[in-house]
């Protein structure tokens, strides 16, 4: 089968660092997404992964490794705004979208 | 700067209605999706459009229908409500397929008793 790994919740700082991991199994592998989800509120984008490496956007960077099925999200500087669920999502062969059930992250003062 | 839209936004069902979930966008976007999101569960996806009169089944097709007639709007049809079919369902669409960006719309609540 394909599945997405994510931790269910995570809790951090105001103004620290943190990461949030994805590892997967997909048939296939044509590109990673990351979103962010406020509650209740739809998904957004945040960022794309189809090579080896890390994507610096701002505050947020997220890495990809092919070979280990595996990819992080990190936030710097955070904020209370940061408070959200992140889903990381996979592009199979098939150009389907494979979601992850997301990570909860609360940000505490 | 209407992107995706859906309406309801909260809608209760009693068990055995039907009911339409109404998706436009005006982002000239050639793909459009139906997914449902549970708690604790990774979206799913419910039926795509590749086109205008094109539609397909996604992982979680039973209790629905769909239909294409226009680039712009792509409706979701329940049919005999189930307690099942209680989630929130985001309609989103893609300018090509599922490896470029999606853009959801705010959602809809749905809950049938």
């Amino acid at each position: 089968g394909q599945n997405i790994d994510q931790p269910t919740e995570m809790t951090a700082t105001e103004g620290a660092i943190v990461q949030i991991n994805c590892t997967y199994q997909t048939s296939g592998f044509n590109g990673l997404f990351w979103y962010q989800q406020h509650a209740g509120e739809a998904p957004t984008f945040l960022s794309y992964n189809v090579l080896d490496g890390l994507e610096e956007k701002g505050r947020f960077s997220s890495f990809l490794s092919r070979s280990k099925g595996y990819s992080y999200l990190l936030l710097k500087e955070l904020q209370m705004k940061d408070s959200a669920s992140y889903l990381c999502a996979v592009v199979n062969s098939n150009y389907q979208l494979i979601w992850g059930a997301g990570t909860k992250l609360i940000i505490k003062p | 700067n209407a992107g995706v839209t859906q309406t309801p936004k909260f809608r209760i069902l009693k068990i055995g209605q039907s009911m339409t979930l109404q998706c436009a966008q005006d982002m000239n976007h050639n793909y459009m999706y139906w997914y449902r999101q549970d708690p604790g569960m990774g979206l799913k996806l419910i039926y795509y459009s590749v086109g205008a009169g094109i539609t397909d089944k996604g992982e979680v097709p039973n209790g629905y229908n769909v239909s294409r007639s226009t680039t712009e709007d792509f409706p979701l049809r329940l049919e005999l409500a189930a307690p099942s079919q209680t989630s929130v369902y985001f309609c989103a669409s893609s300018l090509q397929g599922e490896g470029n960006t999606i853009y959801f719309g705010e959602g809809s609540w749905l809950t049938v008793v």
